[in-house]
């Protein structure tokens, strides 16, 4: 199984910063016949199911803010929220779907400093 | 609108059985892998199932392998997940979520509210 690992698994940011999460896999997730990595972030905020943010990587789905991005490729993935907002605070996932079980990182908890 | 709508939670004794449903609208249903999720209490996501489209490919999590059986009736728009030999640590809340394409290996774009099973004696 593909084991996913997200660093820090708290941070805390002031309103208008910028908030980075780190997430890496224990084998590339990259499929080479596409160049594309099989990678997704997901936002949860209390009490809700989890909300898509960005997929192959680094494509942000339809009406999630451009705040959002993702990049990296082959292990390495990072999400970024380039400002802040009070309403982005909630617990973040990535996910690879490159292979079967899918497997979710363990979140990061994102907090108002 | 999409919409996915689970039911069939509740409380069970361990080594009881039980069977979600999802009811899906708003998409052509057949196009789309479904997948289920589960979150335990206070915990973070562990996917558990998923399908194709057609449904001719099933995938499990190594943790419900031979317990779970992930199913879905296109001509109903509705996704199953058949649970038998339910342990304590099965107790979560079950999402269902849908694909944004056919095959398992993708990203799930449309998630349900959810429904608790709660595993105890």
């Amino acid at each position: 199984d593909i084991v996913m690992t997200q660093s820090p698994d708290s941070l805390a940011v002031s309103l208008g910063e910028r908030a980075t999460i780190n997430c890496k896999s224990s084998r590339s997730v990259l499929y080479s016949s596409n160049n594309k990595s099989y990678l997704a972030w997901y936002q949860q905020k209390p009490g809700q199911p989890p909300k898509l943010l960005i997929y192959w990587a680094s494509t942000r789905e339809s009406g999630v803010p451009d705040r959002f991005s993702g990049s990296g490729s082959g292990t390495d993935f990072t999400l970024t929220i380039s400002s802040l907002q009070a309403e982005d605070v909630a617990v973040y996932y990535c996910q690879q779907y490159y292979s079967t079980p899918l497997t979710f990182g363990g979140g990061t908890k994102v907090e108002i400093k | 609108e999409v919409q996915l709508v689970e039911s069939g939670g509740g409380l069970i004794q361990p080594g009881g059985s039980l069977r979600l449903s999802c009811a899906a609208s708003g998409f052509t249903f057949s196009s789309y892998a479904m997948t289920w999720v589960r979150q335990a209490p206070g915990k973070g996501l562990e996917w558990v199932s998923g399908i194709s489209g057609s449904g001719g490919s099933t995938s499990y999590a190594n943790s419900v392998k031979g317990r779970f059986i992930i199913s879905r009736d296109n001509s109903k728009n509705t996704l199953y997940l058949q649970m038998n030999g339910l342990r304590a640590e099965d107790t979560a809340v079950y999402y269902c979520a849908k694909g944004d394409r056919g095959d398992i290996l993708t990203g799930y774009d449309y998630w349900g509210q959810g429904t608790l099973v709660t595993v105890s004696s």
